[in-house]
């Protein structure tokens, strides 16, 4: 079955250091690639999105790469900021025989200390 | 504004007692789905339906039911809740196809005494 590989955290950065959250994929064929954020008391919204090997997603500063070759979604930030605390989640999609099977990794917590 | 709404937020119960967590979407989206958070397991999928009328299992469907009479409607179901369903649970919908994102509710936090 399709699966989700990233580490628990939490992750404690002091502001502007540069972010990597390794996830990594197990999967038949190709599927679609995500990183959702989950702030404090709030449920998940989408962060960044790849569909097809190569693509990068961005967005508030933000990267991940869709890497075929090594079945990963790394997500990378260059500077991070206090307000970019929060748990962040890697998921992956996947459309098979008319059924859509959307798989979550744990969850990595993000720490930011001023 | 496009949004997935749960009620209730917030519920204590006792074992046995059947409750209703309801979802609800404004967005048209076919797929809908249930997962439920919990500390160091992450985001596990209960059920989820591709449409109006289909529905099955995820990977943690034990002890919970759904149904789906309408496109924009998702209940979850505890016909007798035990304490090991204690949890975050969240709803979400999105369009059907590769690549679509999910959109999801602010949740609900269950405790069963």
């Amino acid at each position: 079955g399709n699966s989700v590989t990233q580490m628990e955290g939490p992750v404690t950065l002091s502001e502007e250091a540069f972010l990597t959250i390794n996830c990594t994929y197990t999967a038949t064929g190709y599927p679609s690639l995500f990183w959702y954020v989950q702030y404090p008391g709030e449920g998940l919204q989408l962060l960044l999105k790849a569909t097809k090997a190569d693509d990068k997603g961005s967005n508030k500063g933000f990267e991940a790469t869709y890497r075929k070759e090594t079945t990963s979604f790394h997500l990378e930030k260059g500077s991070v900021q206090v307000s970019d605390s929060a748990v962040y989640f890697c998921a992956l999609s996947r459309w098979s025989g008319g059924y859509q099977k959307v798989t979550f990794g744990i969850g990595t917590k993000l720490q930011v200390i001023p | 504004e496009a949004q997935v709404t749960q009620n209730p937020r917030y519920l204590i119960t006792v074992t046995g007692k059947k409750l209703t967590v309801t979802c609800s979407q404004n967005m048209n989206h076919e797929y809908m789905s249930w997962y439920r958070q919990d500390p160091g397991l992450g985001l596990r999928q209960i059920y989820y339906s591709m449409n109006v009328e289909v529905t099955d299992k995820g990977d943690v469907p034990e002890g919970y039911k759904v149904s789906r009479k309408e496109k924009r409607n998702f209940p979850l179901i505890l016909e007798s809740p035990s304490p090991n369903q204690t949890s975050l649970y969240f709803c979400a919908s999105s369009r059907q196809g590769e690549g679509y994102e999910q959109y999801f509710g602010p949740g609900t936090r269950l405790t069963v005494t």
